[in-house]
């Protein structure tokens, strides 16, 4: 069976400074990762996956996530944050062929100017 | 890109009546949608899974006969929710996998039941 953890239910940083949102999964197969995020009343976007290419992967608005089979870790970092990517931000772990996503708890990112 | 729209964006209906919502893949053909609901401030929980031409498979908890299921084309799903109560109160988001390894998702429906 497969689960998502996400270690920080919010997470608070400055304009300008790195953000790190943690994720740790478990999963009986080679998963797929994701990273998805949420703005206010609104559906999700892909930002990113992992599906066992590159261990370093690269997303969109800067983000990227590295993946580390041995410590079961995607975790999300971006050098430097921005007003607008405060958002809910969810981990997702997936077998092999797309279906039965798991969604973690989410991690709310405020961005402080 | 691929895109996945949903209907109505928001709902609001009485206590008692039923409620349909659609999920369409734009450009692209899907045999698997899936449902997911999220109440307030949680994560997404997989109602259940869509495929064209047969019944849905619904997760443990999920009642089929509350929630029906109907995937008659490859690019459109609809959920209805029957004898709306308050507690279905929720947001729902629909998805629709796209190759192997991806869903795309639609931006939800907001549903109030009073």
């Amino acid at each position: 069976a497969q689960s998502v953890t996400q270690l920080d239910s919010h997470v608070s940083v400055s304009e300008g400074t790195p953000v790190l949102l943690r994720c740790n999964y478990s999963s009986s197969y080679s998963p797929s990762l994701f990273w998805y995020v949420q703005h206010p009343n609104k559906g999700l976007q892909l930002l990113l996956k992992y599906t066992s290419a590159a261990t370093l992967v690269k997303g969109i608005n800067g983000f990227e996530a590295e993946f580390k089979k041995s410590e079961t870790s995607f975790h999300l970092t971006k050098p430097s944050a921005h007003m607008s990517d405060a958002a809910e931000y969810f981990c997702v772990v997936s077998p092999s062929y797309g279906q039965n996503f798991v969604f973690g708890p989410g991690t709310r990112l405020s961005v402080l100017p | 890109g691929a895109v996945v729209s949903q209907h109505p964006s928001r709902v609001i209906c009485k206590s008692g009546t039923s409620v349909k919502i659609e999920c369409r893949s734009l450009d692209f053909q899907a045999t698997t949608m899936f449902w997911y609901r999220q109440f307030p401030k949680q994560s997404l929980m997989l109602m259940a899974t869509s495929n064209e031409g047969s019944k849905a498979t619904y997760e443990q908890g999920v009642e089929k006969d509350k929630f029906l299921i109907n995937h008659a084309s490859l690019t459109l799903s609809t959920l209805t929710v029957t004898s709306a109560h308050p507690e279905d109160s929720s947001f729902y988001i629909c998805s629709a996998q796209h190759r192997a390894d991806e869903q795309f998702f639609g931006p939800g429906t907001r549903l109030t039941v009073l």
